[in-house]
This record gives structure tokens, sequence and C-alpha cells, in this order.
């Protein structure tokens, strides 16, 4: 399976900043996902990350909260963006192979907005 | 609506126990299963698809009842590294978009 590197692994923001997680992959991938795992709750799924065009975001996610960039096959960013403490959560880069194939996770990033 | 429903446990155990997990799901279009395991502050990994006919693995056994529309893990002999969080995952086809995560069953083996 690929190697999925995420960074930074952990970060504790004032709330209003914002911080870029980068995710990368040893190999090109099609399909790119970025998860939300708040404490205590299952992974949400808050968008896909789509090469060359804008990411396709879930029910409860927008754009302007959490930006990505998809800028070539092996890398992407999620933005979270004027952070409050609602957004402490830790958040997954995931990767997976054809439709129905099962997932990979990058080792994610716990964020703690104070 | 999508739903995956597990028992959130904690189940403890003894070392060597056969622990059962079951999980359920309400859409009767789902296509595949997952189980995968958290630890603690860890990210989730894949431990075992579940197909149609049963698989087993090692110790780890998986089964799917489509008809009354859940999951099981089967963990056989239980080591104290078997202590985790045990997440049900569902895919109701199509893009990895419709993949549906359980809230986990938290496993603890005691010596």
């Amino acid at each position: 399976s690929a190697v999925i590197s995420q960074k930074p692994s952990r970060d504790i923001c004032q709330r209003g900043t914002s911080l870029t997680i980068q995710c990368q992959v040893d190999s090109q991938v099609t399909m790119m996902f970025w998860y939300r795992q708040q404490p205590g709750q299952s992974l949400t799924l808050i968008a896909t990350a789509n090469q060359g065009s804008e990411a396709t975001y879930e029910s409860g996610f927008v754009i302007d909260k959490f930006p990505i960039s998809r800028p070539n096959l092996t890398f992407s960013t999620l933005t979270v963006s004027n952070m409050s403490p609602e957004d402490s959560s830790i958040y997954l880069c995931s990767v997976a192979g054809t439709a129905g194939s099962p997932l990979h996770f990058g080792n994610g990033t716990r964020l703690t907005v104070t | 609506r999508k739903e995956v429903e597990q028992d959130p446990g904690p189940f403890n155990v003894p070392e060597g126990a056969t622990v059962a997990f079951n999980c359920t799901y309400s859409n009767s279009a789902s296509q595949s299963f997952f189980w995968y395991r958290q630890d603690c502050r860890k990210e989730p990994k894949l431990l075992m698809s579940v197909y149609s006919s049963g698989n087993e693995d090692g110790r780890f056994t998986a089964q799917l009842n489509r008809a009354s529309q859940y999951i099981s893990l089967l963990i056989r002999d239980s080591k104290l590294s078997d202590s985790a969080t045990y997440l049900c995952v569902v895919n109701y086809g199509g893009s990895q978009g419709n993949l549906i995560f359980g809230k986990g069953t938290k496993l603890s083996v005691k010596p």
C-alpha cells in the first residue's frame, strides 16, 4: 500500500488563526480524501481532493472554512481557516485504489485550538 | 439515513479469551465492508476486508450477514497487543465518499 506522510503531526493554535496540513504520497494516486475525527466520534469525510479542479465537499463543510489544494497526483493540502476550539480534532489524509477498495490513512494531524 | 452502529464497549477480556464484535448497517445497498483497527492517538489501519463468504486471517474471522445487515469480527486467543478500537466501515458503492465509519468498539485485553 502507498506510504502517506502527513505533517504537522500535531499543533496547538490560537483561535482565529489558520493551519495548513500537508499530505504527501509516495506514488501517484487518483483519489485523495480528507477526514476529521472529533474526540470520541467516528471519522467524517470533509472532502475529496480532486487533481486539477476544486475539491468536492461533503454536507456541512465549505471551501471557505476548509480550502483544499491538489496540485498533482501525489500531494494535497487542507487548510483549517479562522479556527475555533470546535475545530480541535484529528485530521486525516487518506488514499484509495479503485472504487470500493479500502482506504489507507496518513498518520494524522492532532489539532488543538485554544 | 445511512448509519453504521457498533457497541462502543469497552470490552475487557483476559488474555487468551475469544471476543466477538458486531456491527449493523442501515442501507441494504451496501457493497463492501471492512474492519479497521485504531490504536490510541494513531490513524486507523485496515485490519481486513469482509467478504460475503466470510474470511479468516490468523486469529481473526470476519463474517457478513446481508439478510440481517450485520458484520461480525471474531478474535480468538486474544493478545495484549489486540487492545485497540475496532472500526466497522461500510461502502455504499461508487466513490470512497460513500464510506461510512462506525464509532468503534474498544477492546482491552488484560494479563
